[in-house]
């Protein structure tokens, strides 16, 4: 069946500081994947996506590539702020599921001065 | 241009006690879902739509009933609320199959006590 793993948190960071947050996935058929973000209280927002092997998705300075060879979604940031401060979740959409997302349970960043 | 509007924001109820979940969409999506966001367990699938007229069963669909009567609103109905219930639940929507992102409410935190 189709899964996501993602990177147990939480993760705290300086500001400016690189962040890689890994995500890993299984997958029956050819998915779409994206990286969404919860601040507090709110819900989740897209942050970026990538709809085919080596697709880079980049947003806000945050970029993910689409590696089919290891099955892998990585984000990444090279110098994050205390504004990126957030919950991070990694999906897998699948159009042969009904069109069902599947969510990784998410990665607490705190950014601190 | 509202996007994904739900209602009520907050909800406390007594154990047996029942009450419906509204979620609205100005964006004619023609699917729309319903999750739950517990700690730990990132967002887990509960009901799912894909048109006027049509539900589908997710990853926990028990305790919980939909209607989808209106393209614009999704409801998600509890029939005898129970503490396990207690969740923050957010309603989604896509355009449709493919390679599209979905869309999410602002959520709703319930109280089960």
């Amino acid at each position: 069946g189709n899964s996501v793993t993602q990177m147990e948190g939480p993760v705290t960071l300086s500001e400016e500081a690189f962040l890689t947050i890994n995500c890993t996935y299984t997958a029956t058929g050819y998915p779409s994947l994206f990286w969404y973000v919860q601040y507090p209280g709110e819900g989740l927002q897209l942050l970026l996506k990538a709809t085919k092997a080596d697709d880079k998705g980049s947003n806000k300075g945050f970029e993910a590539t689409y590696r089919k060879e290891t099955t892998s979604f990585h984000l990444e940031k090279g110098s994050v702020q205390v504004s990126d401060s957030a919950v991070y979740f990694c999906a897998l959409g699948e159009s042969n599921t009904g069109n069902q997302f599947y969510f990784g349970t998410g990665t607490s960043l705190t950014v601190i001065p | 241009n509202a996007g994904v509007t739900q209602t009520p924001k907050f909800r406390v109820l007594k154990t047996g006690q029942s009450m419906t979940l509204l979620c609205a969409q100005d964006m004619n999506h023609e699917y729309m879902y319903w999750y739950r966001q517990d700690p730990g367990m990132g967002l887990r699938l509960i009901h799912y739509s894909v048109g006027e007229g049509t539900t589908a069963k997710g990853e926990v669909p028990d305790g919980y009933n939909v209607s989808r009567l209106k393209k614009q609103n999704f409801l998600l109905g509890l029939e005898s609320a129970a503490p396990s219930q207690t969740s923050v639940y957010f309603c989604a929507t896509q355009l449709t199959v493919g390679s599209y992102e979905q869309y999410f409410g602002p959520g709703t935190r319930l109280t089960v006590t």
